[in-house]
């Protein structure tokens, strides 16, 4: 089936640690996107990337960084200088003009 | 991207249609209304998305005031899996990025 795959669903960093996190699309869609969504509020945007080997930042991209060098990945990687990295973390890809579709989301906590 | 409103929360009876309010007074000409839901721990699930005209899917109606600055979601006989969170969303047609609020909680009861 068609979709996007989120790995792991739950992650642990210790302090100082650098994460990344997996998604992987198998819908032949251009655009990629990452969202970070804290208990009880809606979703910010981190990164998201309109075509291979370009990306652009979104509204939180301090402490993040993407790739994007196959069409159907997009990795994340939270830095250590993510001051505050427990949250939700969501991705989403899409192609002109259908709406966003979205992964099940990675749970990331601080040890 | 123009701002929406929504009610924090609202409860429906098990197969009862639930009628969900957007208000999105500063829209512009060229932008979508989009509504998506989210189950606890899941990824948020779009449901639709219209212009002007009522629209219609297997999910859901979207009605749009004649002066697009409200619309309403409609699912027309709720079942218990219809509680989530629901997000009313404005924006151009392939905008970069879509600007989530707190949206409706949507509770259905047996």
């Amino acid at each position: 089936d068609g979709g996007i795959t989120q790995s792991p669903k739950y992650l642990f960093r210790k302090e100082g640690q650098n994460v990344t996190l997996s998604c992987e699309q198998n819908l032949n869609h251009d655009a990629m996107y990452w969202y970070r969504q804290d208990p009880g509020q809606g979703l910010r945007l981190i990164y998201y990337s309109q075509i291979v080997n370009d990306f652009q930042k979104g509204d939180i991209a301090e402490g993040y960084s993407v790739s994007r060098e196959k069409k159907e990945s997009f990795p994340l990687t939270v830095t250590s200088a993510q001051k505050n990295p427990t949250a939700f973390y969501l991705c989403a890809s899409s192609i002109r003009p259908q709406p966003q579709h979205f992964g099940d989301g990675t749970r990331l906590s601080i040890l | 991207d123009a701002k929406t409103t929504q009610p924090p929360s609202m409860v429906c009876a098990e197969g009862r249609a639930a009628n969900l309010p957007c208000n999105h007074s500063t829209i512009s000409g060229n932008e979508y209304v989009y509504w998506y839901r989210q189950i606890h721990s899941q990824g948020p699930q779009y449901i639709i998305h219209g212009l002007k005209n009522n629209e219609t899917n297997e999910m859901a109606s979207l009605i749009i005031t004649e002066d697009r600055k409200s619309s309403t979601l409609i699912l027309p006989h709720a079942t218990l899996r219809d509680t989530a969170v629901y997000y009313c969303i404005v924006r151009v047609s392939y905008g970069n990025k879509l600007v989530f609020g707190a949206g409706t909680i949507l509770r259905v009861k047996s």
